[in-house]
């Protein structure tokens, strides 16, 4: 089983400033790689697949890069709504799916 | 435009078994995989069971291997999970997910609290 590890597990962040989340797979999943927006009380929502390729009406103040072990969700400007926990998922090696702990982006 | 909606949860003993529903549409439901996901009070996110487009292959959790059905019925475009057995720690809000070959786990619904207590 592929171990998926996020960090940090919280990020204080001011609206406005960039958000730099990390994620990192216990072995390589090639570009398997999905974010996952979800806001308290809500259903996660897909974000970016493919490691980089943002879902349909995500803006695209969302951006992911990274292969292999090592990947990145960045939010260049953080607007009020992205206030949320994030969490990346690898889909190279199945079952199962695993999915990370979660990053918690909150305001600084 | 997809919508998937969980039904079913609700409180249950240990031991005893429940039945999700997940009604889909605004898509072709026999063409696509489903999954279940979950998710304890507080914590992340956890795949739970799938089965593939035209319902051959099933996966699972080991968490709930031998307990735990995935089944769908695409003349009524809806998915089921058979739960029995249930054990305090399967106690979370299970949501129903498309699957698209491309772009992964692409929709999901608004899930269902299941709650096992005594």
């Amino acid at each position: 089983e592929i171990v998926m590890t996020q960090s940090p597990a919280t990020l204080a962040v001011s609206p406005g400033e960039r958000a730099t989340l990390s994620c990192r797979a216990s072995q390589s999943v090639s570009g398997k790689l999905a974010w996952y927006q979800q806001k308290p009380g809500q259903a996660p929502r897909l974000l970016i697949y493919g490691a980089s390729t943002r879902a349909t009406g995500i803006p695209a103040r969302f951006s992911g890069s990274g292969s292999g072990t090592e990947f990145t969700l960045t939010i260049s400007s953080l607007q009020s709504e992205d206030f949320a926990v994030y969490y990346c998922q690898q889909y190279n090696n199945w079952p199962p799916w695993t999915f990370g702990q979660g990053t918690k982006v909150e305001i600084k | 435009q997809v919508q998937l909606v969980e039904s079913g949860g609700g409180v249950v003993q240990p031991g005893r078994s429940l039945r999700l529903s997940c009604a889909a549409s605004g898509f072709t439901f026999s063409n696509y995989g489903l999954h279940w996901v979950r998710q304890a009070p507080g914590k992340g996110l956890e795949w739970v069971a799938v089965t593939t487009y035209d319902g051959r292959n099933k996966y699972y959790a080991d968490s709930v291997k031998g307990r735990f059905t995935i089944s769908r019925d695409d003349s009524k475009n809806t998915l089921f999970l058979q739960m029995n057995s249930l054990r305090a720690e399967d106690t979370a809000v299970y949501y129903c997910v498309k699957w698209d070959s491309g772009s992964n786990f692409d929709y999901w619904g608004q899930g269902t609290l299941v709650t096992v207590s005594s």
